[in-house]
C-alpha cells in the first residue's frame, strides 16, 4: 500500500506570495491532518479534515487555510507569505471515522517551504 | 504553550547502551501517548504507543513506562544501535480532539 504523498517536496517563495501544498492520504484513509515543523517551535498542529469537514484547527492566523476533497486528498494554502512561514509542512493520514485517540497517524515526507 | 514537555533535548549513547527520554503532561484528558521516530528528510513514523490504563509496554528493544499519577511517561531504548540515531518525539492526544500535541523532540546519537 502506498504511503502518504506530498507535493511538491520543495518550494521557494518570496514574501507576500501565496502557496498551495497538496497531500494524498493512504488509500482508504479519510482523515488528513497538517502540521508545521520548525526548529524553534517543533511540531505544531494546523488543522484536521475528515470527509471534507474541518474538525479541529490549531492556533495559526487566518492566512493558513485548508480543504479536503471527496477523494480525501487535501490541500493547504498559505497567503501573504512571511519569512517566519519557512518550515517543513507535514501531512498525516488516518482512518479517522471515530475520532477516538489512538487512530494511528501516518506522516508523509513533508514539503520544505522556504520564504525569501 | 507546550502541552507536553520533553527532555533531554539531545543525548549521546554508546552502542549497546540504554537511551532514556522523558515526557510530562498536564492535561488529564489525554488518553493516548505515542512516540514517533524521525530521520533527516523523512516524516515522523510511529514507534510505539500506550494508553493510561497500562503502566508499561514493550516492543522489541523499545519500552514505554507510564506513570499516571505523576503525569509522566518515558521511552527506553535498550541495546541502542547506530541505526537508532534519530529524533524522537513524544506526543499526546485525547478522544474527540483530532490532533497530536508533540514534545519538543530529543536527538539521539548512538556512537559505534
Amino acid at each position: 500500500k502506498a504511503g502518504v504523498t506530498q507535493t511538491p517536496r520543495y518550494l521557494i517563495k518570496t514574501r507576500g506570495q501565496q502557496v498551495t501544498l497538496s497531500c494524498s492520504p493512504i488509500s482508504g484513509h479519510r482523515s488528513v491532518s497538517w502540521y508545521q515543523q520548525t526548529p524553534g517551535q517543533g511540531l505544531q498542529f494546523l488543522f484536521e479534515y475528515f470527509s471534507e469537514t474541518q474538525r479541529n484547527k490549531g492556533n495559526f492566523p487566518g492566512r493558513f487555510s485548508g480543504r479536503q476533497f471527496s477523494n480525501s486528498r487535501s490541500e493547504m494554502n498559505v497567503s501573504t507569505l512571511e519569512l517566519g512561514d519557512s518550515a517543513l509542512y507535514l501531512c498525516a493520514s488516518s482512518l479517522g471515522p471515530s475520532g477516538r485517540a489512538g487512530d494511528t497517524q501516518y506522516f508523509g515526507p513533508g514539503t520544505r517551504l522556504t520564504v525569501l | 504553550q507546550q502541552q507536553v514537555k520533553q527532555s533531554p533535548q539531545s543525548l549521546i549513547v554508546q552502542k549497546g547502551g540504554i537511551s532514556i527520554i522523558n515526557c510530562a503532561y498536564e492535561n488529564t484528558a489525554f488518553d493516548y501517548f505515542p512516540w514517533y521516530q524521525q530521520f533527516p528528510g523523512k516524516g515522523p513514523a510511529l514507534l510505539i504507543a500506550i494508553r493510561p490504563d497500562v503502566s508499561e509496554k514493550k516492543e522489541g528493544r523499545f519500552t514505554i513506562s507510564f506513570n499516571k499519577s505523576a503525569k509522566q511517561f518515558s521511552l527506553h531504548i535498550m541495546d541502542s544501535q547506530p541505526g537508532d540515531s534519530a529524533t524522537y518525539f513524544c506526543a499526546a492526544s485525547m478522544s474527540g480532539d483530532y490532533k497530536l500535541s508533540f514534545g519538543a523532540g530529543t536527538t539521539v546519537t548512538v556512537r559505534a
